[in-house]
């Protein structure tokens, strides 16, 4: 099965400043998904990358999927408030029998401090 | 982006009823949708996949007999708990896959979407 492992568990960021989530996969990843939860909350879909070397940003947060497609990471500049709660990464899990499952990490705790 | 919704977003029964979850999308039609569990403080585990017209398929270890997915519509997927217990008291996440195109001629991509979440406590 694919393993996901997430880095940090958890970080304490000061606001303003930024902060870097990384997601590392044991297999090739053929969909990497982000997620923000807040607890006791859903899932908010942040972005996801299928492509190596693809990036994305919206607003202040980046993904990258690296070029073995191994390795993703968040990156979020100029944290605010509103960026506290649970990031959680997704691999997309293909099989013979099913497509689409997601197998997530442990998550990432982010607290931003005044 | 596309929203999912799910319906109740916390419920409490007594030890042995049933209780069911909906899971809807609001805005595209969705094939498969995947049914989550959470424990507290823990990550989402998959239990199942609800195919729209067929049978839901089971992750390994979790009870088919006790969890019952009917994906009637494109945009409808239900949990049932039956005969709930306390351990089943959690946090279920419900998710629908949106196609958004194809990356190649074998290979599309896909966006998956969550809904809210309903918490479940089992007395």
């Amino acid at each position: 099965s694919q393993e996901l492992e997430q880095s940090p568990q958890s970080l304490i960021v000061q606001e303003g400043k930024n902060l870097t989530i990384n997601c590392t996969s044991s297999k090739t990843l053929y969909g990497l998904y982000w997620y923000k939860q807040k607890y006791g909350e859903g899932l908010i879909f942040l972005m996801m990358l299928q492509k190596g070397g693809e990036e994305k940003s919206h607003e202040k947060i980046t993904a990258k999927l690296d070029e073995k497609k191994q390795q993703s990471s968040l990156h979020i500049t100029a944290s605010q408030p509103s960026h506290a709660g649970i990031y959680l990464c997704g691999a997309d899990v293909m099989t013979t029998d099913s497509w689409g499952k997601l197998q997530f990490g442990a998550g990432t705790q982010v607290v931003v401090t005044p | 982006g596309a929203v999912v919704s799910q319906h109740p977003s916390w419920v409490i029964c007594k030890s042995g009823t049933s209780v069911k979850i909906e899971c809807r999308s609001l805005d595209f039609q969705a094939t498969t949708m995947f049914w989550y569990r959470q424990f507290p403080k823990q990550s989402l585990m998959l239990m199942a996949t609800s195919n729209e017209g067929s049978k839901a398929t089971y992750e390994q270890g979790v009870e088919k007999d006790k969890f019952l997915i009917n994906h009637a519509s494109l945009t409808l997927s239900t949990l049932t708990v039956t005969s709930a217990h306390p351990e089943d008291s959690s946090f279920y996440i419900c998710s629908a896959r949106r196609i958004r195109g194809a990356m190649s001629w074998y290979f599309l991509r896909y966006e998956q979407y969550f809904g809210p979440g309903t918490r479940l406590t089992v007395t």
